[in-house]
């Protein structure tokens, strides 16, 4: 079956602009989050979401990053204003919903700010 | 709050020889805890996960994990490792008392498996 999908795969910008990253989960995942992976580094966590309920946001690093998810499917990561700290890979999984499950993982949105 | 270690940035291994990619966590309840594999250009892929009963858990391509709740460990094993083996694994963990679906990643261990 078809797994999570992420749009644009690559994406250069020009400082202080704004950009919109697509993620599409798997079909019937309840739960997607958003990582960021700067080079050399980790996974870090932005936002989650969990069904109906409200979004877990702790990780967004400023209020330049939003992110929504429409219909309990598809969402969209926001950052506005980009600064050159943004470059990275911007990351998408979904879930089941259980605790427990394991996440399922898009191929990314490579992020350029120039 | 949780927190998870990959204390190695980087493991060189021999081909055929058992290999030990190294994870320790930080939670105040029980742990979920996975291993997460990513091969060059390719996304990150689940390979096990540990949620409770059996402390030795095995996943997919032969790869196994122990969870050592005294040492606060769950490292990730192979018996003889491969070439295709070579990649970045991340450890990552949830805690079950967290109230939070939330998972924090390690920082990832560069596998090179060496012919």
């Amino acid at each position: 079956g078809a797994g999570v999908s992420q749009s644009p795969s690559n994406k250069v910008t020009e400082k202080g602009k704004d950009v919109e990253l697509r993620c599409d989960p798997i079909s019937g995942h309840t739960a997607l989050y958003w990582y960021r992976q700067s080079l050399g580094q980790g996974l870090e966590f932005l936002i989650y979401f969990q069904g109906n309920s409200a979004p877990d946001k702790s990780g967004l690093p400023s209020d330049r990053f939003s992110a929504e998810r429409t219909g309990g499917s598809v969402s969209t990561l926001t950052i506005q204003r980009t600064q050159q700290e943004d470059s990275a890979v911007y990351l998408c999984a979904s879930s089941l919903g259980q605790s427990f499950d394991e996440q399922f993982f898009g191929p990314g949105t490579r992020l350029t700010v120039l | 709050a949780q927190s998870v270690a990959q204390p190695e940035d980087q493991v060189n291994v021999a081909e055929g020889n058992p290999l030990t990619v190294k994870c320790t966590y930080s939670v105040s309840g029980n742990p979920y805890l996975f291993w997460y594999v990513q091969y060059p250009n390719r996304g990150l892929q689940f390979l096990l996960k540990y949620i409770t009963g059996d402390n030795l858990v095995k996943g997919s391509y032969g790869f196994e994990a122990e969870f050592n709740k005294s040492q606060t460990s769950f490292h990730l094993k192979k018996p003889s490792a491969l070439v295709s083996d070579s990649a970045l694994y991340f450890c990552a963990v949830r805690d079950s008392a967290s109230g939070t679906y939330k998972y924090i990643f390690g920082t990832g261990t560069r596998l090179k498996v060496l012919a």
